[in-house]
C-alpha cells in the first residue's frame, strides 16, 4: 500500500539549533516528491519539488534531499519565524493511474 | 489579492443540507484541486481537473461533487452533508508548463493553495 509517513510529529528547536525533519515513503513508481510549509489559518505554501534520488534543492536555512525511500528536509540555524507545519507529499503511479499522497506534516517550534 | 480564492471562509450548517464551496484563481492555470484536511490525517485529494473538460475522482470523493465552471473557476459540492464532512478544505492549482521537460504530462506539479474553508456540520 503506498504511504508517507513524517516524523517527528513535533519538533521543538531552540533558535540556532539545527535539525532535519523526515519524510518516508513507499509508493510504487515514485514521479515527484514536494515539500510545503503551512502556516495556522494559512493554505499550504510550495518550497522544493525532488524528482529522483540524490538531488537536493536549497532555500535560505532549507535543504531538501531525496533518496530512494526518504526524503529529508534539514534546517539550518533556524529563525522564529521559521515555526510553522511542514508538509511532505508524492505522486505515485499505481496501475490505476498518478495518486497524489500527502504526509501529516511536522510541527515545527523555534524559541527565541 | 490572492490568486486563489476560496469562497465563504467559515460555514456552519446541517445534516442533510447541500453546500457549495467555491474556489477562483488568477493564475492562469489549468488544473485545479480540491483538499480536505483533517486533524491527524493529512491533506487527502478529493477531486482534481486537469481542464475544463477533463475531471478525475482522488482517494476520497464519495459524497462529493464538483463542478469546473471555466479556467479559473472550480467549485465543490456536499449534495446532503454529514457531520463527518466536517473538516478543512482547500482548493488548489498547478502550472503544466512548469513541469520538468520529459515528464508525464499527467504528472502533478508544485500547487498554490488558498487559504482554506473551515465547514462544520452540526
Amino acid at each position: 500500500e503506498d504511504q508517507v509517513t513524517q516524523s517527528p510529529e513535533a519538533l521543538r528547536l531552540q533558535e540556532g539549533e539545527s535539525s532535519s525533519l523526515n519524510c518516508s515513503y513507499t509508493v510504487s513508481g515514485l514521479r515527484g516528491l514536494f515539500w510545503y510549509r503551512q502556516d495556522p489559518g494559512k493554505g499550504p505554501e510550495f518550497l522544493f519539488t525532488l524528482y529522483s534520488a540524490g538531488e537536493e534543492k536549497e532555500k535560505e536555512r532549507l535543504k531538501a534531499t531525496l533518496t530512494k525511500k526518504e526524503s529529508f528536509l534539514h534546517i539550518t540555524a533556524p529563525k522564529p519565524e521559521d515555526s510553522a507545519t511542514y508538509l511532505c507529499a508524492v505522486q505515485a503511479k499505481p496501475n490505476t493511474g498518478n495518486q497524489f499522497y500527502f504526509g501529516t506534516g511536522t510541527s515545527l517550534t523555534v524559541i527565541p | 489579492d490572492a490568486d486563489v480564492t476560496q469562497t465563504p471562509r467559515n460555514r456552519i450548517t446541517k445534516t442533510g443540507k447541500r453546500i457549495m464551496l467555491e474556489c477562483s484563481q488568477t493564475k492562469g492555470h489549468d488544473r485545479m484541486y480540491w483538499y480536505r484536511q483533517d486533524p491527524g490525517l493529512g491533506l487527502q485529494l478529493i477531486y482534481y481537473s486537469f481542464d475544463v473538460k477533463d475531471i478525475n475522482k482522488g482517494e476520497i470523493s464519495d459524497g462529493y461533487s464538483v463542478s469546473r465552471q471555466a479556467q479559473a473557476k472550480f467549485s465543490l459540492s456536499l449534495e446532503s452533508a454529514i457531520p463527518n464532512q466536517t473538516a478543512l478544505y482547500f482548493c488548489a492549482t498547478s502550472d503544466p508548463r512548469s513541469a520538468v521537460l520529459g515528464l508525464n504530462p499527467r504528472a502533478f506539479q508544485p500547487q498554490h493553495f488558498g487559504d482554506g474553508t473551515r465547514l462544520s456540520i452540526l
